[in-house]
């Protein structure tokens, strides 16, 4: 079975860091590109980062753009987000997310998203 | 960067009512557009990808269409499970999601 399972997140202060993980089964994260998306509460989706099957590309929301860091372990088939000096607005529910293609632009579409991670940030 | 407005925010239809949904892109993204639900406390699923092709396993009665700066979602036929909120998302250069469209079955 495709299954992507996030972890990692928690209750953080401001300022703070955390490390998000996402361990995919029944494919490889090498042979497609994979993503981050979040959702604040009572909002919409927003794409965070995403990186090309053989991380090649990489690219970031302007949002998080030299806070987040995106990598990607395939012996270990996961991918993780490291989230630096993190803010308040950061605070959402995090899914991974798999795309139906390799590069990460053109994107394909995202056919297999994980349950979410949440991540609130609060003094 | 490429704006993509969604609209309605919100729309209240009954069971068999035909439904359309519009995504607009400025400037144009060709037919680099997918089609998203999502239910209340689950993951969005994928419905269409590259503005009109169905995602396997999806029903018939959702379909997509256009290309450039102006994309519908149709539910031919509402159901009492598309009760949700769907959202379009760019797919080239940029990977911005629309704000979304809330539907109620009357």
């Amino acid at each position: 079975e495709v299954q992507l399972v996030e972890s990692g997140g928690g209750l953080i202060q401001p300022g703070g860091s955390l490390r998000l993980s996402c361990a995919a089964s029944g494919f490889s994260v090498d042979d497609y590109a994979m993503h981050w998306v979040r959702q604040a509460p009572g909002k919409g989706l927003e794409w965070v980062s995403g990186i090309s099957w053989n991380s090649g590309s990489i690219d970031y929301a302007d949002s998080v753009k030299g806070r987040f860091t995106i990598s990607r372990d395939n012996g270990k088939n996961s991918l993780y987000l490291q989230m630096d000096s993190l803010r308040v607005d950061d605070t959402a529910l995090y899914y991974c997310a798999k795309d139906i293609f390799g590069p990460l632009v053109p994107a394909g579409g995202l056919d297999v998203w994980g349950q979410g991670t949440t991540v609130t940030v609060s003094s | 960067d490429i704006q993509l407005t969604q609209s309605p925010s919100f729309l209240s239809a009954s069971v068999g009512d035909r439904v359309t949904i519009t995504c607009r892109a400025s400037p144009g993204i060709r037919r680099y557009l997918a089609w998203y639900q999502q239910k209340p406390g689950k993951a969005p699923k994928l419905l269409i990808f590259t503005a009109s092709t169905l995602q396997s396993g999806v029903p018939s009665r959702f379909s997509g269409s256009g290309s450039g700066t102006e994309f519908t979602l149709t539910i031919s036929s509402l159901q009492p499970e598309d009760s949700a909120t769907y959202y379009c998302q760019q797919l080239n250069p940029y990977l911005t999601f629309g704000g979304g469209t809330q539907v109620e079955i009357k």
